[in-house]
């Protein structure tokens, strides 16, 4: 079945370094691709989305690039803050017939002054 | 309203007893969302409703789980016989129509059962 594979973390990064957040996915149509953010305290937050190859997401400096030749969704910054630190969940839209979104399990990102 | 709002924010109760948990969604969002959020597990879907109905409760762990929803607005997921295993924060979330518009979460309740 669809299924999101993304790096569980936790990672720990000092301010102005560069992430990436690898995510791969698997799925038999052509999903829409979202990453979701969760702040410590906070509900999951909609931060970026792809909804056909090649398609860029970007938001608050955070970039993704939809790549079906590698089923891939890695989220990228080039320079992470403190308010960055958060959980990050790569997404993909079920292609069977329902609204569903399939998550993957989410990385812890504390970012260090 | 302005979020989706969800109540209680936290709930203990004791093994064996029912719980209601009530998800109110954003105004004019027809498709709403249950998901369960484990330690360690991710984001587990539970079902999705469009309007009243539930085209997809394929989530629903066992048939002590139901959930309902009316007038295309509030919804009610309802836990009976609770086990201690069902302890996690249950997330609600709606969409203006389909997932591609993406979903907006309420911040969950937390439920713990003792």
């Amino acid at each position: 079945g669809d299924s999101v594979t993304q790096m569980e973390g936790p990672v720990t990064l000092s301010e102005e370094a560069f992430l990436t957040i690898n995510c791969t996915y698997t799925a038999t149509g052509y999903p829409s691709l979202f990453w979701y953010v969760q702040y410590p305290g906070e509900g999951l937050q909609l931060l970026l989305k792809a909804t056909k190859a090649d398609d860029k997401g970007s938001n608050k400096g955070f970039e993704a690039t939809y790549r079906k030749e590698t089923t891939s969704f890695h989220l990228e910054k080039g320079s992470v803050q403190v308010s960055d630190s958060a959980v990050y969940f790569c997404a993909l839209s079920y292609q069977g017939g329902s609204e569903k979104l399939v998550f993957g399990k989410g990385m812890k990102l504390t970012v260090n002054p | 309203g302005a979020g989706v709002s969800q109540s209680p924010s936290n709930k203990v109760t004791e093994k064996g007893k029912d719980v209601e948990l009530r998800c109110d969604p954003i105004s004019g969002h027809t498709a709403l969302y249950w998901y369960r959020q484990s330690l360690g597990q991710g984001l587990e879907f539970l079902i999705y409703f469009q309007g009243n109905s539930a085209p997809d409760k394929s989530g629903l762990p066992s048939d002590r789980f139901s959930a309902e929803r009316t007038g295309g607005s509030v919804s009610t997921l309802t836990i009976q016989r609770t086990q201690q295993e069902d302890s996690a924060v249950y997330l609600c979330a709606s969409s203006l129509e389909t997932v591609n518009y993406g979903y907006t979460f309420g911040s969950g309740t937390r439920l713990t059962v003792v």
